[in-house]
């Protein structure tokens, strides 16, 4: 079945605890993203990926890092999290530029 | 600076209204436009896309949507609105140059029996 697959679905963690919330695709899909949903924000586009090795900067990069050695893996990492990244995050891929969007289930996190 | 607008936040309809929700974007360049649908606890799913040929793109569900360039609009539109087409949607442009993928805010939309 083609799938985005995000772990863990639930987090909660204390200020300043690294942490890294992984993403899989089996689609062999070319572009993958992280976003994060707030309250009356919507979607907003923490980091892309192009391609292997190729990642550039969304709209709220801050505070995230995000790497794409291989094709199907996109994690998300928080080197040090704070309460502002309390949030609902998504990754999603896709096969190219305008193409759908595939998205995983969500991450839900929450920092104290 | 790209971005996107909504300008419904939250619509209640009773079924069999038609459905009209705004969206613009501020981008002069190539983009691809995108209409997603999240139904309550779920991962967000494609209504329909634009990015090229017939500026009137037809999706799934009855839903529709129109590209008019020289107002920098993709507005979403179903005839007749049901009770299961209650969730939340999501305007989004896509640079087609860059690939950066910017939501509008989205709209709330409350469809009652």
């Amino acid at each position: 079945e083609a799938q985005v697959t995000q772990n863990p679905r639930y987090l909660i963690t204390v200020t300043g605890k690294k942490l890294t919330v992984t993403c899989s695709q089996n689609m062999n899909h070319e572009y993958m993203s992280w976003y994060r949903q707030d309250p009356g924000l919507g979607l907003r586009q923490i980091y892309y990926s192009m391609n292997v090795e190729v990642t550039d900067k969304g709209d709220v990069p801050e505070g995230y890092k995000v790497s794409r050695k291989e094709k199907r893996n996109f994690p998300l990492i928080l080197e040090s999290p704070s309460p502002n990244q309390t949030s609902l995050y998504f990754c999603a891929s896709s096969l190219n530029l305008a193409s759908e969007a595939f998205f995983g289930q969500g991450t839900r996190l929450t920092v104290v | 600076a790209q971005s996107v607008s909504q300008h419904n936040h939250h619509v209640i309809l009773s079924e069999a209204a038609s459905l009209e929700l705004g969206c613009n974007y501020s981008y002069g360049g190539t983009v691809n436009l995108f209409w997603y649908v999240q139904y309550p606890g779920q991962h967000l799913q494609l209504l329909l896309k634009y990015f090229s040929g017939d500026p009137l793109v037809k999706g799934i569900k009855g839903f529709e949507a129109e590209f008019i360039k020289s107002k920098f609009s993709f507005n979403l539109r179903k005839p007749s609105v049901q009770w299961s087409d209650t969730a939340e949607y999501f305007c989004a442009v896509e640079n087609g140059n860059t690939g950066k993928l910017i939501f509008g805010q989205g709209t709330t939309l409350q469809v009652k029996p």
